[in-house]
């Protein structure tokens, strides 16, 4: 079946820091791909989505590029803020009809002043 | 735009027992799944309801049932409560019928079973 391999964490940086957090994934079709962001103690919140690939997805500094070659879909911010720390989850779409989603473990990264 | 709320955001039950957790879905949304996410872990799919009825389901025994009202929100049902059902709920909501539309979700509902 469809799934999600995140790589693990924590991930601790300082601000400013280049961020990666890479994500592969297994499926078959055509799946779309998410980035979702968890603070603590609340829901998941959609940060970026690319549907087809080679679609870059990009909200608040953050980037991903679907990349159906190598099955990847690498989280990146080239300057992390001290309000970027959180978990990270990425997730796939199950095109068979229901579109529910298959998420990773998740990574929890960690920015200090 | 209301967005997706649940309730309650706590519970603390025993093993056996019954629950009920009710999700309100975002505006315009005719969807809702529901996640089970356990500590440190992502996600998991339980099902989801379209037009009042299940419309796929996830590896979760028949003890988990649900149910979507006229007005697009949600229940979920645990019978005979076991240890291991204590998680993060998470709720989400979304159109079904526009391709591709995230889901989007709600704060959820951390349920403890002693």
């Amino acid at each position: 079946g469809n799934s999600v391999t995140q790589m693990e964490g924590p991930v601790t940086l300082s601000e400013e820091a280049f961020l990666t957090i890479n994500c592969t994934y297994t499926a078959t079709g055509y799946p779309s791909l998410f980035w979702y962001v968890q603070y603590p103690g609340e829901g998941l919140q959609l940060l970026l989505k690319a549907t087809k690939a080679d679609d870059k997805g990009s909200n608040k500094g953050f980037e991903a590029t679907y990349r159906k070659e190598t099955t990847s879909f690498h989280l990146e911010k080239g300057s992390v803020q001290v309000s970027d720390s959180a978990v990270y989850f990425c997730a796939l779409s199950d095109q068979g009809g229901s579109e529910k989603l298959v998420f990773g473990k998740g990574t929890k990264l960690t920015v200090n002043p | 735009e209301t967005g997706v709320t649940q309730s309650p955001t706590h519970l603390i039950k025993t093993r056996g027992q019954q629950v009920t957790l009710r999700c309100s879905s975002q505006s315009g949304h005719n969807t809702v799944s529901w996640y089970q996410q356990a500590l440190g872990q992502g996600p998991q799919f339980i099902f989801q309801y379209y037009r009042e009825e299940e419309n796929g389901r996830g590896n979760f025994p028949p003890r988990f049932s649900g149910l979507q009202f006229p007005n697009y929100s949600s229940e979920l049902n645990v019978n005979a409560l076991e240890l291991d059902d204590s998680a993060l709920y998470l709720c989400a909501s979304s159109m079904t019928g526009s391709s591709n539309q995230p889901q989007h979700f709600g704060d959820g509902t951390r349920l403890s079973i002693l």
